[in-house]
């Protein structure tokens, strides 16, 4: 069965940046593309962007254009997130999640709580 | 983009049906058949309900289906049970090659 296992919580002052894990097992980040999806407290879930099965292609939502940048390390099957500049707006909990094919999310990992606070 | 619309609430009391209605436009919802629903308990990560509009992954109950008319799509859980009480959210594909989140639903078994 897909498992996602996610990098621990982190905490940061305002202005530094964060990267967030997400290890993939029983099956290869290859063929499918990885979600990156943050919640704020109490809040609804966001879409931040996707990165291809490729590995070469990504696509970010407008309003972390410029903040974040999705990558992947083949040689052991992680994902990553890294968003740059952070505020305490950025304080949430991140999920990363797998999609097949036709923008549904069949496994997600467990979240990474991230704080942002000086 | 703004988030799809859903209702902040339903509730129902064990054995009844509810729906749960989850409005974009026709950038999103409209004109895709690509839209999902995530089930998510209190202090969990989501969990794959449906997904294109109708399906259903293996080990989902067959009281929860899905539909579509026009720009809305919904959620229906028939024979509500105590165990159904979290917070749905619904998504959409958009003609921006982007995914956008509904609000929300928090549901409660009466």
């Amino acid at each position: 069965q897909a498992q996602l296992a996610q990098s621990g919580a982190e905490a940061r002052n305002p202005g530094a940046s964060v990267k967030v894990s997400c290890k993939a097992s029983e099956y290869t980040l290859t063929g499918y593309f990885v979600h990156w999806v943050r919640q704020a407290p109490g809040q609804g879930l966001e879409w931040m962007g996707r990165i291809n099965p490729n590995g070469a292609d990504t696509v970010y939502a407008q309003k972390f254009q410029g903040r974040v940048t999705m990558t992947r390390d083949t040689s052991i099957n992680t994902a990553y997130m890294d968003l740059s500049r952070l505020t305490s707006d950025d304080t949430a909990v991140y999920y990363c999640a797998r999609e097949p094919t036709g923008s549904y999310y069949d496994c997600w990992g467990q979240g990474t709580l991230v704080t942002v606070s000086s | 983009q703004s988030a799809l619309t859903q209702p902040p609430s339903v509730s129902g009391s064990p054995g009844q049906s509810v729906t749960i209605s989850c409005t974009g436009t026709s950038s999103d919802v409209g004109s895709y058949n690509r839209v999902s629903w995530y089930q998510q308990p209190p202090g969990t990560a989501p969990k794959l309900m449906i997904y294109q509009v109708s399906n259903r992954p293996s080990g989902v109950p067959d009281r929860f289906s899905g539909s579509k008319s026009g720009n809305t799509a919904s959620l229906t859980i028939s024979g509500l049970q105590a165990e159904d009480e979290a917070d749905y959210f619904c998504s959409s594909y958009t003609n921006i090659n982007t995914v956008i989140f509904g609000g929300g639903t928090k549901l409660t078994v009466l």
